[in-house]
Parts: C-alpha cells; sequence; structure tokens
C-alpha cells in the first residue's frame, strides 16, 4: 500500500494563479482532510470529506474548493493564490469503521511558496 | 472552538534523561485522543489512540495517560534517545470524526 499520496512536493505561485494540490490514498477510507501547517499555528483543517460526493468547510477554508468524486482521491484547489497561502499543506485519511477512532494518516506534504 | 493546549512549547532535554509534557482539553464532548510524532521534513506518524478515563498506553520507551474528567494527557519518555527529537502533536476528537490539533511540543534531544 501507498497509503496517502500527495502532488507536488513543491511548488512556487505567483499571486493571482490557480492550482491544484492532489491527494491519493489507497486504504479505502472514507474520511479524507486537507490541513494547512504554519509557525506557531499548529494544523488547521480547511476542507474536510466522509464520503464520496460530500465534502464540508473545516476552521480556514476561504480561498480553497475541494470536490471528492471518488473514494481515493481528494484533490484542493486553490482559486486565487495569495501571499497568505504561504504554507505547508497536508493531506490525510482515516477509517470511519475500523474502530481506531479516527487516527488520521497522513501524506508527505506539499510546500507552498506564493510570491 | 475548542481549545486544546500543549505545554511546553518547546523542551531540550539530555540523552539519557526521562521527560514528559502535557495536552490539556475541555473534557465536554470528549471522543478519543491522539498522539502523533512529527520528525522534521516528515509527516506526523501516529502513537497512541486513547478513549477511556484512565487509558495507558505504552510504545517501548514512550507511554501516555488520559484524565478525561480533569481534561489532560501526558507523555512520558523514558531515557531519551537523539532519535526521540521530533514534534509530539496532541489532537483530539470532541464527538465527531474531526481532529482538532495541539499546537505542539518541540523536543530536542542533546547528546
Amino acid at each position: 500500500n501507498a497509503g496517502v499520496t500527495q502532488t507536488p512536493k513543491f511548488q512556487v505561485l505567483k499571486t493571482g494563479q490557480s492550482m491544484t494540490l492532489q491527494c491519493a490514498q489507497d486504504m479505502n477510507h472514507e474520511y479524507m482532510s486537507w490541513y494547512r501547517q504554519d509557525p506557531g499555528m499548529g494544523l488547521r483543517l480547511i476542507h474536510y470529506s466522509v464520503g464520496a460526493g460530500i465534502t464540508d468547510q473545516g476552521e480556514v477554508p476561504n480561498g480553497y474548493n475541494v470536490s471528492r468524486s471518488t473514494t481515493e482521491d481528494f484533490p484542493l484547489r486553490l482559486l486565487s493564490a495569495a501571499p497568505s497561502q504561504t504554507s505547508v499543506y497536508f493531506c490525510a485519511s482515516s477509517s470511519l469503521t475500523s474502530g481506531r477512532a479516527y487516527e488520521q494518516f497522513f501524506g508527505p506534504g506539499t510546500r507552498l511558496t506564493v510570491l | 472552538i475548542l481549545n486544546v493546549e500543549q505545554s511546553p512549547q518547546s523542551l531540550h532535554v539530555q540523552e539519557g534523561d526521562s521527560t514528559n509534557f502535557t495536552c490539556s482539553f475541555p473534557s465536554s464532548n470528549f471522543y478519543a485522543l491522539h498522539w502523533y510524532r512529527w520528525e522534521t521534513a516528515k509527516s506526523p506518524e501516529a502513537l497512541f489512540v486513547m478513549t477511556l478515563n484512565g487509558d495507558e498506553k505504552k510504545k517501548g520507551r514512550i507511554s501516555a495517560t488520559l484524565n478525561t474528567k480533569e481534561g489532560y494527557s501526558y507523555l512520558y519518555i523514558k531515557g531519551s534517545q537523539p532519535e526521540d527529537s521530533a514534534t509530539y502533536l496532541c489532537a483530539l476528537n470532541f464527538g465527531n470524526e474531526k481532529l482538532t490539533f495541539g499546537t505542539g511540543t518541540r523536543l530536542t534531544i542533546i547528546p
């Protein structure tokens, strides 16, 4: 199993550009989520999904869109990049039925810089 | 917003010494507490998941305890080694599948 994979690992954007961060998992997990990690702020939830076709906002959703057309994939779209979106982005997934209290598995992260 | 607080923010410990740090949380709506280990340039990895008051978990030299009534968990590391250097994250499920993370305790082991 590859677990949770993210692409790209690094990205530099100019203000106003759009892009999609890719996330995929091969564990058949129902729950997938996107976090951003900023110094001194910990991990903050951007968007999450409890299954294909279902998405919801987390703590810091503004400027980001998500969709969940399949169980495996959960892409994060930046609509018009801003310097405030410079961060490290982590995708995570968990099973809602394993009895492991929603233990999350994290991808390797994407480091995004917006100039 | 339900706050998860970790202390201290950072810690330097001599190799071979034992150490511990704290995660505090509001006890209402508690469902589960998670400890993650996060090494620099890697992604967080789960250490423990605890759900019951009085729960204790152990993995090698690392152990954790949980007190849901008073809203805290302790993580202990016995006989610290350089490979223990990492940020230790605490996260909670408050009645649903979403995790709320603390800001972490950054542990540095001094050889």
